[in-house]
């Protein structure tokens, strides 16, 4: 089945700076997310981005379908920041195929 | 967006017993949800792919009579973790969307620790 790899698997960031995560397909895949794991559990839902680029305030990502990863971008890092990230492409159907995650921590 | 609410978010029970999971998509109706299951520091797996009216499809390696599903309706997937043991313990998250291809909501997840 389709494999999903993320980039870097932790990161420690200083508050206001910038970072990037990646994330890698081994397959096409239909459509894909990317989720941000807050320390409750709840995954909430960044960007569902097929293609191309979105920005929603100091977060933005971009997905290059052809060849087969995603990007996303925080600025200006903030404490509340702080959590695991996780990008999931879709398969043939519903299946969403998580990655592992990047365990992101913004000290003050 | 839309939204997607589990019960109960967390549950304690005695080995032995079962415990029921609802989740319910409150705004659409949802003929398939899946289920996952998160152990700590790690990813979600998915488990099984709930299907309304019909059966539900399980993952390689997931025991169907541990983990039984129904899908009642358009708005409800229950999971029932029968005779739950301490190595069942775990985060269950369920999720669902409108339709094929289309963005994903999830619920709130629901820990369970089984003593």
């Amino acid at each position: 089945g389709i494999q999903v790899e993320q980039s870097p698997p932790d990161l420690i960031l200083q508050e206001g700076a910038n970072s990037t995560l990646r994330c890698n397909f081994s397959d096409s895949v239909n459509n894909l997310q990317w989720f941000h794991q807050n320390p409750w559990g709840q995954l909430i839902n960044l960007f569902y981005i097929p293609s191309g680029t979105k920005q929603n305030g100091r977060l933005s990502a971009t997905t290059v379908a052809t060849e087969r990863y995603s990007l996303l971008y925080i600025s200006s890092s903030q404490t509340t920041d702080s959590g695991v990230y996780f990008c999931a492409g879709y398969t043939g159907g519903f299946k969403t195929i998580f990655g592992a995650g990047t365990r992101l921590f913004v000290k003050a | 967006g839309a939204v997607v609410s589990q019960h109960p978010s967390w549950v304690i029970c005695k080995s032995g017993t079962s415990v029921k999971i609802e989740c319910r998509s409150l705004d659409f109706q949802a003929t398939t949800m899946f289920w996952y299951r998160q152990f700590p520091k790690q990813s979600l797996m998915l488990m099984a792919t709930s299907n309304e009216g019909s059966k539900a499809t399980y993952e390689q390696g997931v025991e169907k009579d541990k983990f039984l599903i129904n899908h009642a309706s358009l708005t409800l997937s229950t999971l029932t973790v029968t005779s739950a043991h301490p190595e069942d313990s775990s985060f269950y998250i369920c999720s669902a969307s409108r339709g094929l291809n289309t963005e994903a909501f999830f619920g709130q997840g629901t820990r369970l620790t089984v003593v």
